[in-house]
């Protein structure tokens, strides 16, 4: 069975710096998604990033990007020029590939909860 | 405008009695997902149906059950035979493979008193 683990379980980061948020997960298949949730104080899970496992390039959105590393089973988060708005939970989440499994089950980590220090 | 809608937002219930949470969808998604949040415990999925009238147990089924009768629909009932059910609950939808992105509702806040 697939898990996704996230060792920190808090991290704070002063405004306007960089922050990476860790993220591993352990799957015997080749083919899946892994993604980067936000949850802030409202509770609303907001997908920051995305990223396709047969794509070896990193995927980006403006100021978050991942350092995924297939081999190393490892897919963490980095933000950059960190505000006050990015204080949230964040979980990282692994789904298989569709193929008309039924097991089609979505794994979330436990999350890490990030303050910004202003 | 197209999302997921969840209701009630806060439910109260006393012990031994069932309750049942909505769960609404208009973004004609086909599988559609029970999730358990506690404080540091992340997401645990309860439920999840691919298709209408299917639905598989996730890993914290015991206490709960579901229904698909349509594909808007998936309700979830809260059993007295689940032992912790004070919890926050989410439901998500998703269209199977393309992408597999996951859209939440806002939640419900369960409470046994």
């Amino acid at each position: 069975a697939q898990t996704v683990t996230q060792s920190q379980p808090e991290m704070s980061v002063q405004e306007a710096e960089t922050v990476t948020l860790s993220c591993t997960y352990d799957t015997s298949e080749s083919d899946y998604y892994l993604f980067w949730y936000k949850q802030p104080p409202s509770r609303q899970m907001i997908l920051v990033i995305r990223q396709e496992a047969y794509k070896q390039q990193n995927a980006t959105e403006n100021r978050f990007s991942v350092n995924f590393q297939k081999a190393a089973k490892s897919f963490s988060l980095k933000i950059s020029d960190s505000q006050l708005g990015d204080a949230a939970m964040y979980f990282c989440a692994y789904r298989s590939e569709w193929g008309g499994n039924r097991d089609d089950k979505i794994i979330f980590g436990k999350g890490t909860r990030l303050h910004i220090l202003p | 405008d197209g999302g997921i809608t969840q209701s009630p937002k806060y439910l109260f219930r006393k012990e031994g009695q069932n309750v049942t949470l909505s769960c609404e969808q208009n973004l004609n998604h086909d599988a559609m997902y029970w999730y358990r949040q506690d404080p540091g415990q992340g997401l645990r999925l309860i439920y999840y149906s691919q298709i209408v009238n299917d639905f598989q147990k996730g890993d914290i089924a015991e206490g709960y059950s579901v229904s698909r009768e349509k594909k808007e629909s998936f309700p979830l009932t809260v059993t007295s035979a689940q032992k912790n059910p004070t919890a926050f609950y989410l439901c998500a939808s998703s269209l199977p493979g393309a992408h597999g992105e996951l859209f939440f509702g806002e939640g419900s806040r369960l409470t046994v008193l």
